[in-house]
């Protein structure tokens, strides 16, 4: 019964591939979140949706393409992967946006050869 | 634009000794504050937040921060600290009257046994 569950838990590919990210919560929340942890654990949002809507976009390059099918879903997925996408990335979610305790996903630890 | 600051990038610590991190934040407005903890591994998880009332507030683990509006801060304290507690753990401000929830560069806190 994982709140916020997120596949794969590891994933290492080749420069220039295309990979997708996926994120599932059951909690029944309205905002999902995309967030970024670098190597020194610096933390950045991606993306936010509320209502399967686009509602923060940060300085994400447009290889990366969230998509929600629904309210329990946002996934990420990421084109021509470069060495610099080398990262873990987190799901959250939250029952409105930002203003309430979000709930974080175990990550993706992505790695780019 | 909020931004978060914790000074203390790394902290080590003996057992049984007291713990305290620092948050500062450079919104003046109504804010939301929350600290995460992220053990080794794992992903971020609440340890408490403050919306209102008394600033003084109290999380899990034997966890408490300080709200001092006048000073912009949210220090994260605890008595006596234990080896469990060796994580990293990210202080994050939401401006209420925004849509961003803004985390500082973490602290990397080790407990020696």
């Amino acid at each position: 019964d994982t709140a916020v569950s997120q596949t794969p838990k590891y994933l290492v590919t080749q420069m220039g591939n295309d990979k997708s990210i996926k994120c599932e919560q059951n909690l029944g929340h309205d905002t999902m979140y995309w967030y970024k942890q670098d190597s020194k654990k610096f933390l950045k949002i991606m993306f936010s949706y509320n209502n399967k809507e686009l509602i923060i976009n940060e300085t994400v390059p447009n290889r990366f393409s969230p998509k929600s099918p629904d309210k329990a879903h946002l996934n990420l997925h990421i084109n021509s992967l470069e060495l610099g996408d080398s990262a873990v990335y987190f799901c959250a979610s939250s029952q409105v946006p930002y203003r309430e305790t979000q709930y974080f996903g175990p990550g993706t630890r992505l790695l780019v050869l | 634009a909020q931004s978060v600051s914790q000074h203390n990038h790394h902290v080590i610590l003996s057992e049984a000794a007291s713990l305290e991190l620092g948050c500062n934040y450079s919104y003046g407005g109504t804010v939301n504050l929350f600290w995460y903890v992220q053990y080794p591994g794992q992903h971020l998880q609440l340890l408490l937040k403050y919306f209102s009332g008394d600033p003084l507030v109290k999380g899990i683990k034997g966890f408490e921060a300080e709200f001092i509006k006048s000073k912009f801060s949210f220090n994260l304290r605890k008595p006596s600290v234990q080896w469990s507690d060796t994580a990293e753990y990210f202080c994050a401000v939401n401006a209420k009257a925004g849509n961003m929830l803004t985390f500082g560069g973490g602290t990397r806190l080790m407990v020696k046994p």
